[in-house]
């Protein structure tokens, strides 16, 4: 079993929805969570950092995370066609090593 | 403020041969991470250096290599290449001390091994 799991998709929906992307993972040590972008051919962006349980919200994107389920979720309001992209959960005990979820391609239709 | 850059950004090399990447951070920061990135595997730890020593490091066979200099510019190498190091790797940086952990990327090296 990964350490991190993250569902690859590919996830379409039509711009202007409300995406939900997950991840679960199974190392109760993990303290720090973040979601990167990723566009074809270019290195991961850092989008939202958090650390504990709770919600941090940064324009349309809002960062989740549920510790006692060990569960992780980024929300994406109002999206639009510049969001289509791979997105990846990451998350560390601290320090820089950092375990990755394999990333969801997400696809929004204008 | 500039951000992390690599170079080479395209690199071919066959199978035996030896490569040597570079990154440069983000002005002030001093951890550099590296990273492998494949369609299979996703992306990979590979090793942390934070000044000039080597503090993480992931499951990567001896063949794998980095070093860190006193400025903190960052070389990866990879001896004796194998058709499965083809792979996009990926250099990040992260001011390394506190409690703060995000890292930014540059945009990869993307070696091809044939």
């Amino acid at each position: 079993q990964k350490e991190v799991e993250q569902d690859p998709g590919p996830l379409s929906v039509p711009e202007g929805a409300i995406v939900s992307l997950n991840c679960t993972y199974s190392n109760s040590a993990f303290q720090y969570f973040m979601w990167y972008r990723q566009y074809s051919r270019k290195g991961p962006e850092l989008l939202m950092y958090t650390y504990s349980s709770g919600n941090k919200e940064d324009g349309r994107f809002t960062a989740q995370v549920d510790k006692s389920s060990k569960y992780i979720s980024l929300f994406i309001r109002d999206s639009q066609p510049s969001d289509s992209a791979t997105y990846l959960c990451a998350m560390t005990a601290g320090g820089f090593k950092t375990i990755f979820g394999a990333g969801t391609r997400l696809f929004v239709k204008a | 403020k500039a951000g992390v850059t690599q170079t080479p950004r395209y690199l071919i090399k066959t199978r035996g041969q030896q490569v040597t990447l570079s990154c440069s951070p983000i002005s002030g920061h001093r951890s550099v991470s590296w990273y492998q990135q494949t369609p299979g595997q996703g992306l990979q730890f590979l090793f942390e250096y934070f000044s000039e020593t080597q503090r993480n490091k992931g499951n990567f066979p001896g063949r794998f290599s980095g070093r860190q200099f006193s400025n903190s510019r960052s070389e990866m190498n990879v001896s004796t290449l194998e058709l499965g190091d083809s792979a996009l790797y990926l250099c990040a940086s992260g001011s390394g001390v506190g409690l703060s952990y995000e890292q930014y990327f540059g945009p990869g090296t993307r070696l091809t091994v044939t």
